[in-house]
């Protein structure tokens, strides 16, 4: 399976602010998914990420609030913009199986944000 | 509206006995089912998955169970060790992987040596 690398892997945000988050694998996969799983729920798909294209968004996220970037097939980052408490959660990236099932996605380790 | 459902926040369970982890979904176009493993300050970890073509499947001390009439499904682990003890969640998938995977909530099981 594919190494994935997150940074930061935590930190610790003023309201209002933006923050982004890299995510980075070791080889080059076509589809790579930005997760929430805010504190005592699942996780939540985001966005899927497409290099070369805009980033295709699940209902309730918009892409003002959550820009993501997929410069080429190893690399993506998602900016959390004008963070609220609301938005501390981990934030995790994943990518599709190396045989291209989707539905079966391999992890980084996580963003943990926290919001003041 | 919750589509997989893991009614069991927590679960012990004594080192070297089974660990039943179950899950229910309701939507019955879910055709993929997977479970994954998360440690403390990890992202979550593929462990097992089945399709609804099948209902088991193994792999080692893990055993994944699938009954479609009931929308329910279970990991079971034998023995458990100690370094099961970690989150794990169910997760599903409709249309042969087409759609987003839907995760659950996620159980903790703690194997007490």
């Amino acid at each position: 399976s594919a190494v994935i690398s997150q940074k930061p892997s935590r930190d610790i945000c003023q309201r209002g602010t933006s923050l982004t988050i890299q995510c980075q694998v070791d080889s080059q996969v076509t589809m790579m998914f930005w997760y929430r799983q805010q504190p005592g729920q699942s996780l939540t798909l985001i966005a899927t990420a497409n290099q070369g294209s805009e980033a295709t968004y699940e209902s309730g996220f918009v892409i003002d609030k959550f820009p993501i970037s997929r410069p080429n097939l190893t690399f993506s980052t998602l900016t959390v913009s004008n963070m609220s408490p609301e938005d501390s959660s981990i934030y995790l990236c994943s990518v599709e199986d190396q045989g291209g099932r989707t539905d079966t996605q391999y992890f980084g380790p996580g963003t943990r944000l926290t919001v003041l | 509206d919750q589509q997989v459902k893991q009614n069991s926040p927590s679960l012990s369970v004594q080192e070297g006995r089974i660990s039943i982890l179950n899950c229910d979904y309701t939507n019955s176009m879910f055709d993929y089912f997977l479970w994954y493993k998360k440690y403390p300050a990890e992202g979550p970890t593929f462990l097992i998955s089945i399709s609804s073509i099948k209902d088991k499947n193994e792999d080692g001390r893990f055993t994944v169970f699938l009954n479609k009439s009931a929308k329910h499904l279970s990991l079971h682990i034998v023995p458990s060790q100690p370094g099961d003890s970690a989150v794990y969640f169910c997760a599903a998938s409709a249309n042969s992987g087409n759609t987003p995977l839907v995760f659950g909530k996620g159980t903790r099981l703690s194997v007490i040596a």
